[in-house]
């Protein structure tokens, strides 16, 4: 079945842009989605199709798909946004949602 | 305002079932497509199951098949997650998750999660 992967950290200095990939075969057809989970809470959704942000999410949330790897990047990194985020798919070929592994965020 | 609210998580044994239940208020259920996601503990989220609108669609996360069985009755806003065989690998934290866009058949994206119900498989 379809696998995406992530890195397990991410570390970023305050103010700084953080990129954070899911890797997976021909990504860029598939509409990617990310969610963040801050400890003892449940996820929430970031980003949605690559690059939509949900109503109450900064601007400082985007997202890009090309080729094998999708991104997330987040501009102007703030110490709230220490956190775990984990990108999803839906693999039609198999009709399975994937997640990815998380990557832990860790503003320095 | 949407609220999901599961209940029925607890303490197994190996081998025994739990029925998980979610109740959905602060929108029309019976347009959304609703999946349960779980989580171990330390671990990253995993796909359970989904379920369509009118349940006409089901699908299972490649594990769980024939162990798991996901219902709604949308005339009682309620999803349910019927675990059957239960393993210590199934212990985690279960959330009733929302489709992000009425009228999917399939699931897509999950904008609104519950708190989720603590499930512990242990003899």
């Amino acid at each position: 079945s379809y696998v995406v992967t992530q890195p397990p950290s991410v570390s970023v200095a305050p103010g700084q842009t953080a990129t954070i990939i899911c890797g997976g075969d021909d990504i860029r057809g598939k509409s990617v989605h990310w969610y963040q989970q801050k400890p003892g809470q449940a996820p929430v959704l970031v980003l949605h199709d690559d690059n939509v942000r949900p109503s109450g999410i900064p601007e400082r949330f985007s997202g890009s798909n090309s080729g094998n790897t999708a991104s997330l990047t987040i501009s102007g990194v703030e110490a709230g946004d220490e956190a775990d985020y984990y990108c999803q798919v839906w693999d039609s070929r198999s009709d399975l949602v994937v997640f990815g592994g998380g990557t832990k965020l860790t503003v320095l | 305002e949407v609220q999901l609210v599961e209940s029925g998580g607890g303490l197994v044994k190996p081998g025994g079932s739990l029925r998980l239940s979610c109740a959905a208020s602060g929108f029309t259920l019976s347009l959304y497509t609703m999946t349960w996601v779980r989580q171990a503990p330390g671990k990253g989220l995993e796909w359970v199951s989904s379920i369509s609108s009118t349940g006409s669609h089901i699908y299972y996360g490649d594990s769980l098949k024939g162990r798991f069985t996901i219902s709604r009755d949308n005339a009682k806003n309620s999803l349910y997650l019927q675990m059957d065989s239960l393993r210590v690998e199934d212990m985690g934290v279960y959330y009733c998750v929302r489709e992000g866009a009425p009228n999917f058949l399939r699931p897509n994206y999950f904008d609104f999660w519950g708190q989720g119900a603590p499930v512990t498989v242990s003899s």
